[in-house]
Protein backbone atom coordinates (compact mmCIF):
# COMPACT_ATOMS: atom_id res chain seq x y z
CA UNK A 1 0.00 0.00 0.00
CA UNK A 2 1.15 3.45 -0.92
CA UNK A 3 2.08 5.71 1.64
CA UNK A 4 -0.29 8.75 0.20
CA UNK A 5 -3.28 7.64 -1.77
CA UNK A 6 -5.24 10.23 -4.08
CA UNK A 7 -9.01 9.87 -5.32
CA UNK A 8 -9.81 9.86 -7.49
CA UNK A 9 -7.26 9.35 -10.39
CA UNK A 10 -8.90 11.02 -13.11
CA UNK A 11 -12.18 13.30 -13.07
CA UNK A 12 -13.77 14.91 -15.23
CA UNK A 13 -16.28 17.82 -14.59
CA UNK A 14 -17.78 20.52 -16.72
CA UNK A 15 -17.49 24.46 -16.14
CA UNK A 16 -18.62 25.54 -12.96
CA UNK A 17 -18.91 22.41 -11.28
CA UNK A 18 -17.42 21.99 -7.41
CA UNK A 19 -14.54 19.44 -7.53
CA UNK A 20 -12.93 17.73 -4.56
CA UNK A 21 -9.85 15.91 -4.80
CA UNK A 22 -8.53 13.29 -1.67
CA UNK A 23 -5.44 12.51 0.26
CA UNK A 24 -4.74 10.28 2.43
CA UNK A 25 -1.68 9.19 3.89
CA UNK A 26 -0.35 6.66 6.49
CA UNK A 27 2.67 7.85 7.75
CA UNK A 28 3.98 11.06 10.17
CA UNK A 29 4.07 14.25 8.84
CA UNK A 30 5.57 18.09 9.34
CA UNK A 31 3.60 19.43 6.59
CA UNK A 32 1.40 18.33 3.34
CA UNK A 33 1.66 19.93 0.07
CA UNK A 34 -0.90 20.53 -2.57
CA UNK A 35 0.91 20.93 -6.25
CA UNK A 36 -0.06 21.75 -9.96
CA UNK A 37 1.64 20.19 -12.50
CA UNK A 38 0.02 22.40 -16.00
CA UNK A 39 -0.04 19.97 -18.90
CA UNK A 40 2.95 21.07 -20.17
CA UNK A 41 4.72 19.86 -17.30
CA UNK A 42 5.89 22.68 -14.59
CA UNK A 43 4.87 22.35 -11.15
CA UNK A 44 3.47 25.10 -9.15
CA UNK A 45 3.22 24.66 -5.29
CA UNK A 46 -0.73 25.58 -4.28
CA UNK A 47 -0.48 25.12 -0.93
CA UNK A 48 1.14 23.90 2.32
CA UNK A 49 -0.52 22.92 5.32
CA UNK A 50 0.16 21.51 8.54
CA UNK A 51 -3.62 21.78 9.77
CA UNK A 52 -6.58 23.65 9.52
CA UNK A 53 -7.99 24.97 6.11
CA UNK A 54 -6.17 27.35 3.96
CA UNK A 55 -7.76 29.37 0.82
CA UNK A 56 -6.49 30.91 -2.37
CA UNK A 57 -8.63 32.23 -4.84
CA UNK A 58 -11.01 29.54 -5.80
CA UNK A 59 -9.24 26.76 -4.03
CA UNK A 60 -9.59 25.26 -0.80
CA UNK A 61 -7.36 23.33 1.07
CA UNK A 62 -7.79 21.50 4.28
CA UNK A 63 -6.59 18.58 6.24
CA UNK A 64 -7.30 16.75 9.36
CA UNK A 65 -4.68 15.20 10.94
CA UNK A 66 -5.78 12.88 13.35
CA UNK A 67 -8.27 11.16 10.33
CA UNK A 68 -4.48 11.88 8.65
CA UNK A 69 -6.59 13.41 5.04
CA UNK A 70 -6.68 16.51 3.28
CA UNK A 71 -9.07 17.89 0.54
CA UNK A 72 -8.34 20.18 -2.10
CA UNK A 73 -11.47 21.67 -3.11
CA UNK A 74 -12.16 23.97 -6.66
CA UNK A 75 -14.93 26.32 -6.49
CA UNK A 76 -16.44 27.31 -9.98
CA UNK A 77 -14.20 25.34 -12.10
CA UNK A 78 -12.61 26.63 -15.43
CA UNK A 79 -11.04 24.91 -18.23
CA UNK A 80 -8.04 26.56 -17.16
CA UNK A 81 -7.91 24.37 -14.12
CA UNK A 82 -7.29 21.47 -16.27
CA UNK A 83 -3.94 19.56 -14.63
CA UNK A 84 -2.66 17.14 -12.46
CA UNK A 85 -3.00 17.58 -8.36
CA UNK A 86 -0.43 16.28 -6.60
CA UNK A 87 -0.61 15.59 -2.74
CA UNK A 88 3.20 15.16 -1.32
CA UNK A 89 3.38 15.00 2.52
CA UNK A 90 6.99 16.05 4.23
CA UNK A 91 7.69 12.91 6.65
CA UNK A 92 8.84 13.09 10.01
CA UNK A 93 9.58 15.82 12.63
CA UNK A 94 13.27 15.88 13.03
CA UNK A 95 15.97 14.73 10.51
CA UNK A 96 13.52 12.92 8.11
CA UNK A 97 10.93 16.00 7.73
CA UNK A 98 12.45 16.97 4.39
CA UNK A 99 12.07 13.36 3.35
CA UNK A 100 8.55 14.46 0.35
CA UNK A 101 6.53 11.67 -0.95
CA UNK A 102 4.46 11.66 -3.97
CA UNK A 103 0.87 11.02 -4.25
CA UNK A 104 0.47 9.59 -8.17
CA UNK A 105 -1.90 12.34 -8.73
CA UNK A 106 -5.54 13.24 -9.88
CA UNK A 107 -5.84 14.47 -13.76
CA UNK A 108 -8.38 16.73 -14.33
CA UNK A 109 -10.25 18.33 -17.35
CA UNK A 110 -12.71 20.80 -17.17
CA UNK A 111 -14.64 20.72 -20.29
CA UNK A 112 -16.89 24.10 -21.27
CA UNK B 1 12.23 37.10 -11.05
CA UNK B 2 12.70 34.57 -8.20
CA UNK B 3 13.07 31.17 -9.98
CA UNK B 4 14.85 27.77 -9.90
CA UNK B 5 16.67 27.24 -13.01
CA UNK B 6 17.53 23.68 -14.47
CA UNK B 7 19.81 23.03 -17.66
CA UNK B 8 19.51 21.08 -20.17
CA UNK B 9 16.01 21.01 -20.69
CA UNK B 10 16.69 18.38 -23.00
CA UNK B 11 18.79 15.69 -22.99
CA UNK B 12 19.72 12.70 -24.95
CA UNK B 13 23.41 10.50 -24.04
CA UNK B 14 24.26 7.52 -24.13
CA UNK B 15 24.61 4.24 -21.21
CA UNK B 16 28.01 5.07 -19.63
CA UNK B 17 28.56 8.91 -20.51
CA UNK B 18 28.72 11.20 -17.24
CA UNK B 19 26.35 13.96 -16.84
CA UNK B 20 25.81 16.77 -14.50
CA UNK B 21 22.29 18.53 -14.74
CA UNK B 22 22.39 21.62 -12.89
CA UNK B 23 19.67 23.56 -10.74
CA UNK B 24 20.80 27.24 -9.56
CA UNK B 25 17.99 29.57 -6.99
CA UNK B 26 18.13 32.88 -6.81
CA UNK B 27 15.83 33.14 -3.47
CA UNK B 28 18.54 32.17 -0.87
CA UNK B 29 16.66 28.92 0.30
CA UNK B 30 18.42 27.16 2.60
CA UNK B 31 16.58 23.79 1.19
CA UNK B 32 17.08 22.37 -2.06
CA UNK B 33 16.17 18.70 -3.78
CA UNK B 34 15.87 16.80 -6.44
CA UNK B 35 12.80 14.00 -7.65
CA UNK B 36 12.47 12.16 -10.53
CA UNK B 37 9.11 11.60 -12.49
CA UNK B 38 7.78 8.31 -14.14
CA UNK B 39 4.60 7.20 -15.78
CA UNK B 40 2.77 5.15 -13.64
CA UNK B 41 4.95 6.10 -10.71
CA UNK B 42 4.86 9.68 -10.06
CA UNK B 43 7.22 11.85 -8.43
CA UNK B 44 9.91 10.43 -6.44
CA UNK B 45 12.75 11.91 -4.09
CA UNK B 46 16.49 11.35 -4.97
CA UNK B 47 18.63 13.67 -2.69
CA UNK B 48 18.21 16.63 -0.77
CA UNK B 49 20.25 19.42 0.76
CA UNK B 50 19.34 20.94 3.93
CA UNK B 51 22.07 23.66 3.41
CA UNK B 52 25.74 23.93 2.26
CA UNK B 53 27.86 20.76 2.58
CA UNK B 54 24.51 19.05 4.17
CA UNK B 55 22.74 16.10 1.80
CA UNK B 56 21.04 13.25 2.13
CA UNK B 57 19.44 10.40 -0.03
CA UNK B 58 15.50 10.69 -0.88
CA UNK B 59 13.89 7.05 -1.65
CA UNK B 60 15.72 6.60 -5.19
CA UNK B 61 19.36 7.66 -4.46
CA UNK B 62 20.91 4.89 -6.79
CA UNK B 63 23.21 5.60 -9.92
CA UNK B 64 22.82 9.78 -8.46
CA UNK B 65 25.71 12.01 -6.65
CA UNK B 66 24.72 15.35 -5.68
CA UNK B 67 26.90 18.32 -3.97
CA UNK B 68 26.13 21.73 -2.15
CA UNK B 69 29.18 23.91 -1.88
CA UNK B 70 27.25 27.01 -2.52
CA UNK B 71 23.21 27.65 -0.92
CA UNK B 72 22.47 28.80 -5.01
CA UNK B 73 23.52 25.59 -6.22
CA UNK B 74 22.94 22.01 -6.26
CA UNK B 75 23.90 19.59 -9.28
CA UNK B 76 22.82 16.09 -9.76
CA UNK B 77 25.44 13.63 -11.20
CA UNK B 78 24.88 10.57 -13.34
CA UNK B 79 28.79 9.45 -12.90
CA UNK B 80 27.37 6.20 -15.62
CA UNK B 81 23.89 6.41 -16.70
CA UNK B 82 21.87 3.63 -18.12
CA UNK B 83 18.67 3.68 -19.48
CA UNK B 84 16.35 3.06 -16.01
CA UNK B 85 17.58 6.80 -15.47
CA UNK B 86 15.82 8.34 -18.31
CA UNK B 87 13.22 10.51 -16.93
CA UNK B 88 11.60 13.56 -16.28
CA UNK B 89 13.41 15.18 -13.66
CA UNK B 90 12.76 18.31 -11.13
CA UNK B 91 14.72 20.50 -8.85
CA UNK B 92 13.09 22.49 -5.85
CA UNK B 93 13.51 24.68 -3.52
CA UNK B 94 11.92 26.28 -0.31
CA UNK B 95 12.81 28.34 2.90
CA UNK B 96 12.52 26.36 6.24
CA UNK B 97 8.88 26.35 6.58
CA UNK B 98 8.00 26.96 3.00
CA UNK B 99 6.28 26.15 -0.05
CA UNK B 100 8.13 24.07 -2.77
CA UNK B 101 9.14 26.45 -6.27
CA UNK B 102 10.28 24.05 -8.64
CA UNK B 103 12.24 24.18 -11.54
CA UNK B 104 11.02 23.73 -15.50
CA UNK B 105 12.34 20.00 -15.15
CA UNK B 106 15.00 18.23 -17.59
CA UNK B 107 13.57 15.77 -19.95
CA UNK B 108 16.80 13.27 -20.09
CA UNK B 109 16.77 10.22 -22.41
CA UNK B 110 19.88 7.54 -22.20
CA UNK B 111 19.78 5.14 -24.86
Amino acid sequence: KNEVEQSPQNLTAQEGEFITINCSYSVGISALHWLQQHPGGGIVSLFMLSSGKKKHGRLIATINIQEKHSSLHITASHPRDSAVYICAVRRGYTGTASKLTFGTGTRLQVTL
Amino acid sequence: EAQVTQNPRYLITVTGKKLTVTCSQNMNHEYMSWYRQDPGLGLRQIYYSMNVEVTDKGDVPEGYKVSRKEKRNFPLILESPSPNQTSLYFCASRFSAGGYTFGSGTRLTVV
